[in-house]
């Protein structure tokens, strides 16, 4: 069955440092991947979208790869800050799916601290 | 522009009951997915609708329904409530109309079923 893999353990980090998440998934042929942010409390917000043609893409501090033969995004922040904190979720659409219909993991939370 | 906007915020019912949530998608968008979130399962796609028509289900009982109206607005209804119906409900619209795209998510309707 398909799968997508988040870490579940919170993810710890200094303000300052880079923060990597991890994606991986199985029995899964995605067209592309994306990565939402989620607060406590409120809906998830958009950050980035990658193609599966695409390696890697960039905005601002943040960056995201893509590894259609691992099967596995990473998501990167940079100089990380305390107002980063939060929980992380990756998203790939279903195989030869037309319409908005996402599958989420499961996310990772992660926690910068001053 | 106005985001996505979800009614009612809370609310609470008792087993058995049913319950009807709206959800306003941003000017434009004519896609509109629900999405059940609960700490367990994290979040789960319900359904897809697009110019009126269901487009896309999630593995859910028939007990879960929604539709779409003309102008996008979308309701999503859950009869016969169970305890473990208790979650966030999540509403999305998109732009995008053949391919899924980002999603631009409202605050959710929080449901506690008693």
């Amino acid at each position: 069955s398909q799968k997508i893999e988040q870490n579940s353990e919170a993810l710890n980090i200094q303000e300052g440092k880079t923060a990597t998440l991890t994606c991986n998934y199985t029995n899964y042929s995605p067209a592309y991947l994306q990565w939402y942010r989620q607060d406590p409390g409120r809906g998830p917000v958009f950050l980035l979208l990658i193609r599966e043609n695409e390696k890697e893409k960039r905005k601002e501090r943040l960056k995201v790869t893509f590894d259609t033969t691992l099967k596995q995004s990473l998501f990167h922040i940079t100089a990380s800050q305390p107002a980063d904190s939060a929980t992380y979720l990756c998203a790939l659409d279903r195989d030869n799916n037309a319409g908005n219909m996402l599958t989420f993991g499961g996310g990772t939370r992660l926690m910068v601290k001053p | 522009k106005a985001g996505v906007t979800q009614t009612p915020r809370y609310l609470i019912k008792t087993r058995g009951q049913q319950v009807t949530l709206s959800c306003s998608p941003i000017s434009g968008h004519r896609s509109v997915s629900w999405y059940q979130q609960t700490p367990g399962q994290g979040l789960q796609f319900l359904f897809e609708y697009f110019s009126e028509t269901q487009r896309n289900k999630g593995n859910f009982p028939g007990r879960f329904s929604g539709r779409q109206f003309s102008n996008s607005r979308s309701e999503m209804n859950v009869s016969t409530l169970e305890l473990g119906d208790s979650a966030l409900y999540l509403c999305a619209s998109s732009l995008r109309g053949a391919f899924a795209g980002e999603l631009f998510f409202g605050e959710g309707s929080r449901l506690t079923v008693l």
